[in-house]
C-alpha cells in the first residue's frame, strides 16, 4: 500500500546549526510533495512544496530536495532557530487531492 | 493566525450525544477536507469535498457524517461515537486538484474527547 515515512523520529540541534529532516516514500503515484510544521496545539502549517518534475526547491531558509530514483525527500533548514522546534511532516499527494502523511520528525532546537 | 477557522476548539461528549464540528474558510478554495489525528501520529484523511460534492470517503464509519453546505463551510456531524474516536479533528482547504496541485491549508483543529 502507499506510505510516506521518515528515517528518524527525533532530531536535536543547536541554534544556528543547519537541520536536515529526511523522508522516504513508497507510493510511485505521488506526484507532489509537501512539508508541514506542526507546533503543539496547532494544525499543520505549510512550509514548502515540490512537484515530481523538480529535484530542488528553495524558500526562505528552507530547501526541499527530491530524489525520485530512491524515493527520498529531505527538508533542509538553514540557521535553525528555537522557533523552528516542532514536529515536521512530509506528505505525498496525487492529482486527485489525496495527501498521505509520513510519521513525523520531532525537531528540538537548543539555544 | 490560520485562515481556516474551526469551532469548537475543544469538545467533550458522551457516547450517546450528537454534536457537530464546524470549519470555515474565506480563501475562495473549492476543496475541503477532514482529517483525524491521534496523539503523536500523522493526520489521516477522512473525507474530501470538491466543489461542494463528496469526492473521497476513506471508509469512515457512518457515525461520522460530513456536510458541505456551501463553498466556505464544512461540517462534521457526530453521533454515537466510541472512546477510540477521541482525537484532534483537522479541517483543511485548497484549490481542487484538477490542475497543478495546490497546498492544503489547515485549521488548528477541534480536540474531541469521548467519555
Amino acid at each position: 500500500g502507499e506510505s510516506v515515512g521518515l528515517h528518524l523520529p527525533t532530531l536535536s540541534v543547536q541554534e544556528g546549526d543547519n537541520s536536515i529532516i529526511n523522508c522516504a516514500y513508497s507510493n510511485s503515484a505521488s506526484d507532489y510533495f509537501i512539508w508541514y510544521k506542526q507546533e503543539s496545539g496547532k494544525g499543520p502549517q505549510f512550509i514548502i512544496d515540490i512537484r515530481s518534475n523538480m529535484d530542488k526547491r528553495q524558500g526562505q531558509r528552507v530547501t526541499v530536495l527530491l530524489n525520485k530514483t530512491v524515493k527520498h525527500l529531505s527538508l533542509q533548514i538553514a540557521a535553525t532557530q528555537p522557533g523552528d522546534s516542532a514536529v515536521y511532516f512530509c506528505a505525498g499527494g496525487t492529482s486527485y487531492g489525496k495527501l498521505t502523511f509520513g510519521q513525523g520528525t520531532i525537531l528540538t532546537v537548543h539555544p | 493566525d490560520t485562515e481556516v477557522t474551526q469551532t469548537p476548539k475543544h469538545l467533550v461528549m458522551g457516547m450517546t450525544n450528537k454534536k457537530s464540528l464546524k470549519c470555515e474558510q474565506h480563501m475562495g478554495h473549492r476543496a475541503m477536507y477532514w482529517y483525524k489525528q491521534k496523539a503523536k501520529k500523522p493526520p489521516e484523511l477522512m473525507f474530501v469535498y470538491s466543489y461542494e460534492k463528496l469526492s473521497i470517503n476513506e471508509s469512515v464509519p457512518s457515525r461520522f457524517s460530513p456536510e458541505c453546505p456551501n463553498s466556505s463551510l464544512l461540517n462534521l456531524h457526530l453521533h454515537a461515537l466510541q472512546p477510540e474516536d477521541s482525537a484532534l479533528y483537522l479541517c483543511a482547504s485548497s484549490q481542487p486538484a484538477t490542475g497543478p496541485n495546490q497546498p492544503q491549508h489547515f485549521g488548528d483543529g477541534t480536540r474531541l474527547s469521548i467519555l
